[in-house]
């Protein structure tokens, strides 16, 4: 049961440098998301996916791409890092429809920081 | 846009006792789903109890029951013979039931558990 697998765990960057977080979920699950985690902040919304294909924004997408190119991998790239978006990643994902319905299923983060 | 509020940051709570953490949320919306999320030192996110807005009755799991007052938008977890594991943030979530909806997490709050 590997559910949901963000590589790589832990991160340092450089500001300019780029990079790609990869998020698997063996589940089958439609929809797919990255949030962003700070302190005091919660959980803040960076791109979503509702299916293999479409991606959409979310409530801080500013510096930050998505791809959903197969349907069990969700991708976020930052293409110029910055000290900003030093903070740690979430990926989940989460089934539509049936019993299981509507329940976020977590990846174990990713820390990354940008210095 | 939907808002989740947790406007306490941190609680603390005697081991065996019980504590009830608060959370309110604004929405126009009548269907509905609510969620309280664990999250402990090892940053994993942990799904504590969902609630469906439609179902009047209070969802429970084991130790942990919500307070769901859909006419005040208020929904707080309740806490029973708090053990030293439940010392963790706990995260009040929000989801509208569309195919195309987003789940908005409020700010947090840190609880711990005095032995």
């Amino acid at each position: 049961n590997a559910g949901v697998t963000q590589t790589p765990k832990f991160r340092v960057l450089k500001t300019g440098q780029s990079m790609t977080l990869l998020c698997a979920q063996d589940m089958n699950h439609e929809y797919m998301y990255w949030y962003r985690q700070d302190p005091g902040m919660g959980l803040r919304l960076i791109h979503y996916s509702v299916g293999e294909g479409t991606t959409a924004k979310g409530e801080v997408p500013d510096g930050y791409n998505v791809s959903r190119l197969k349907k069990q991998n969700f991708l976020l790239g930052l293409e110029s890092a910055a000290p900003s978006q030093t903070s740690v990643y979430f990926c989940a994902s989460l089934l539509a429809g049936g019993s299981g319905a509507n329940v976020l299923t977590f990846g174990a983060g990713s820390r990354l920081t940008v210095l | 846009a939907q808002t989740v509020t947790q406007s306490q940051p941190e609680m603390s709570v005697q081991e065996a006792e019980t504590v009830t953490l608060s959370c309110t949320y604004d929405t126009s919306e009548s269907d509905y789903y609510l969620f309280w999320y664990k999250q402990p030192p090892s940053r994993q996110m942990i799904l504590v109890i969902r609630q469906e807005a439609y179902k009047q009755q209070n969802a429970t799991e084991n130790r942990f029951s919500v307070n769901f007052q859909k006419a005040a938008k208020s929904f707080s977890l309740k806490i029973s013979d708090s053990q030293l594991g439940d010392a963790a943030m706990y995260f009040c979530a929000y989801k509208e039931s569309g195919a195309n909806s987003k789940l908005t997490f409020g700010k947090g709050i840190t609880l711990s558990v005095r032995p």
